[in-house]
């Protein structure tokens, strides 16, 4: 996970916009994802962006895209207590492998 | 379908004894991963299998881990000897050309 970085820890309040930001290093990757992993489960693929993309919306979902700085960001609106989770920010392994390098994870926690 | 198979959901073992872990991929999907997740590496891709055939096992961290894909529906991930830094969670995923399908994992303790 040391090609792709994000911060350990997120808290907001149920209500609130959520936004969990990530680092990447390979500018090559042809697809960045955002997985989901809720306690005591595996990962759930949540959204994917691919490359030549800014921004992608799926309902509270926004994915923005920075290619110049290789920088992700995945933006939860009106987050949920159900929203709780980890949150893992992943690039191609190899150039349209689909094969995910996944960051740390974001904790997400979600207080009312 | 069930989704990705995994089994022993939770294992305590002591140093030295042989861990297996058992992985039953989604049908009809043609790649296996493992991957282990922990606390301080996050999640690594330990190997990972196309059709049956191991293409990248560049991760396995050792000669003490090996995994083997007999067929289609079952993989193993085998570690002998096991010691305690490989306490962890081993998930087992599975895809046919994009999205990755995620096992509920098998923690590993090893005392």
């Amino acid at each position: 996970g040391e090609d792709v970085e994000q911060s350990l820890f997120l808290s907001v309040r149920e209500g609130d916009s959520s936004v969990i930001n990530c680092t990447y290093t390979d500018s090559s990757s042809t697809y960045l994802y955002w997985y989901k992993q809720e306690p005591g489960a595996g990962l759930q693929l949540l959204t994917y962006i691919f490359s030549n993309m800014d921004m992608k919306q799926d309902q509270r979902l926004t994915v923005l895209l920075n290619k110049k700085d290789k920088h992700l960001s995945l933006r939860i609106a009106d987050t949920q207590t159900g929203d709780s989770a980890i949150y893992f920010c992943a690039e191609d392994r190899k150039r349209g492998s689909y094969i995910p390098t996944f960051g740390r994870g974001t904790s997400l926690i979600v207080h009312p | 379908d069930a989704g990705v198979i995994q089994s022993p959901r939770h294992e305590v073992t002591e140093m030295g004894q042989e861990v297996t872990l058992r992985c039953k991929p989604i049908s009809g999907h043609n790649s296996l991963f493992w991957y282990r997740q922990t606390m301080m590496r996050g999640l690594e891709l330990l190997i990972y299998f196309n059709n049956n055939v191991p293409i990248d096992d560049s991760g396995m961290p050792e000669d003490r881990f090996s995994a083997k894909m007999p067929n289609a529906s079952f993989s193993t991930l085998k570690i002998q000897p096991s010691e305690p830094r490989d306490s962890a969670v081993y998930f087992c995923a599975s895809s046919f050309s994009g999205e990755l399908f995620f096992g509920e994992g098998s923690r590993l303790t090893v005392l």
